[in-house]
């Protein structure tokens, strides 16, 4: 069984400064893992996916996350804040059934606040 | 535009009642996901279809059926609605075989008095 565990639920950070959020996995093969984001009133959008392909994963808007299989992380990142990105996001990891986008098991979200 | 819509996208119900939340996507996808949202909980799977005719449960079934009416039409029914199951509720479409992600609709917000 596969699982991820994002550590805070809440995150604020001032406009410009870096964005980290934390993401551990879980997984019995070798994961597919992904970033949604959610912003308010809306479904999740895909960020970002992790596919073996290469350690750093460069996603939209900016946003970047790197597998570490040894520490079992998915953390990502923003070098510098914009108040666009006030949102909810979400790790998830899957199984790898069809390209691992069935099937997705996700976080407990982590809502990210933008201090101007 | 394309994509996946939910109706409706707000409802109040009574203990007791029953409902069946819509969704149709016209992306011409094969497998489609009902999920439902909790604070603190993240996305719970219900139930998915991976093609029509076919529907398979996922973590959190009870208390739920559904229809894949079509190949478009994917629909979720609440029988005999419970306060527990007040939640945001998303569908979701995947052309299977594809390197695409899901694809979300925005969700039905319910509550359960």
């Amino acid at each position: 069984a596969q699982s991820v565990t994002q550590l805070g639920s809440h995150v604020s950070v001032s406009e410009g400064a870096l964005v980290l959020l934390r993401c551990n996995y879980s997984s019995s093969v070798p994961p597919y893992l992904f970033w949604y984001v959610q912003y308010p009133n809306q479904g999740l959008q895909l960020l970002l996916k992790y596919t073996s392909a290469a350690t750093l994963v460069k996603g939209i808007n900016g946003f970047e996350a790197e597998f570490k299989k040894s520490e079992t992380s998915f953390h990502l990142t923003k070098p510098s804040a914009h108040m666009s990105d006030a949102a909810e996001y979400f790790c998830a990891v899957s199984d790898g059934s069809n390209f691992g986008n069935e099937k997705l098991t996700f976080g407990t979200g982590t809502r990210l606040t933008i201090i101007p | 535009n394309a994509g996946v819509t939910q109706t409706p996208k707000f409802q109040v119900l009574k203990t007791g009642q029953s409902m069946t939340l819509q969704c149709a996507q016209d992306m011409n996808h094969n497998s489609m996901y009902w999920y439902r949202q909790d604070p603190g909980m993240g996305l719970r799977l219900i139930y998915y279809s991976a093609s029509e005719g076919t529907t398979d449960k996922g973590e959190v079934p009870n208390g739920y059926n559904v229809s894949r009416l079509n190949k478009r039409e994917f629909s979720l029914r609440l029988e005999s609605a419970a306060p527990s199951q007040t939640s945001v509720y998303f569908c979701a479409s995947l052309d299977r075989g594809s390197n695409q992600p899901q694809h979300f609709g925005d969700g039905t917000r319910l509550s359960i008095l």
